[in-house]
């Protein structure tokens, strides 16, 4: 599956916490995102990084922060949780190399926010 | 930005018979249209891609078809299997950086 992880796997935590989302990647890939998937959305982008310390906002970055130190790994903060970020998280990866464009993810972070 | 409008929500079709997932997308610029299949539970995952100067592109029992004039691509299942029934994405992109998804189509195949 891509050489991506992410953890934790689940998390429940309570509105106003700070919660980091970790994803890891092991195929040295450029491009890496986060996405959340909510039901009669789809997945939204989140943000994303095209390099080390490169970050870009996505479609729904509002009360989401990103970092990305070094290449294996992307993180994803909510500074202050509320419960409408309570959601099911998607770190994808994508090379840039022809033919291998194509984004593949992680098997997902489920977060609940009571 | 980009806007992908995805139909229909959801589809059931008996076991054997063909099943069409149709898109459309509202940027002229977009130039690569993935499809993505997402069991229960899993993550979503790649079936078939296709670039904008192919019109066609078929992998066993599915297809993708792209009308670039009409900015609307189309997934094809044809011989349908209950291993089929899963929420199937179609996602637009300009210049592969970053993916707009349709909001989904559930498929369920009977047997």
């Amino acid at each position: 599956d891509a050489g991506i992880t992410q953890s934790p796997r689940h998390k429940v935590t309570e509105t106003g916490t700070p919660v980091t989302l970790r994803c890891h990647q092991t195929e040295n890939h450029r491009y890496m995102y986060w996405y959340r998937q909510d039901p009669g959305h789809g997945l939204r982008l989140i943000h994303y990084s095209y390099g080390v310390k490169d970050t870009d906002k996505g479609e729904v970055s509002d009360g989401y922060s990103v970092s990305r130190s070094k290449t294996e790994d992307f993180l994803l903060t909510l500074e202050s949780a509320t419960s409408s970020q309570t959601s099911v998280y998607f770190c994808a990866i994508r090379g840039v190399v022809t033919d291998t464009d194509t984004q593949y993810f992680g098997p997902g972070t489920r977060l609940t926010v009571l | 930005g980009e806007n992908v409008e995805q139909h229909p929500s959801t589809l059931s079709v008996q076991e054997g018979d063909s099943a069409v997932i149709k898109c459309t997308y509202s940027d002229s610029a977009s130039n690569y249209f993935p499809w993505y299949k997402q069991e229960l539970g899993k993550r979503p995952q790649l079936i078939i891609d296709i670039r904008s100067n192919v019109g066609e592109k078929k992998d066993q029992r599915i297809a993708v078809t792209l009308n670039k004039t009409a900015k609307h691509f189309s997934l094809h299942i044809t011989e349908t299997q209950p291993e089929d029934s899963a929420v199937y994405f179609c996602a637009a992109s300009v210049g592969y950086s970053t993916l707009t998804f349709g909001k989904g189509t559930m498929l369920l195949v009977s047997p």
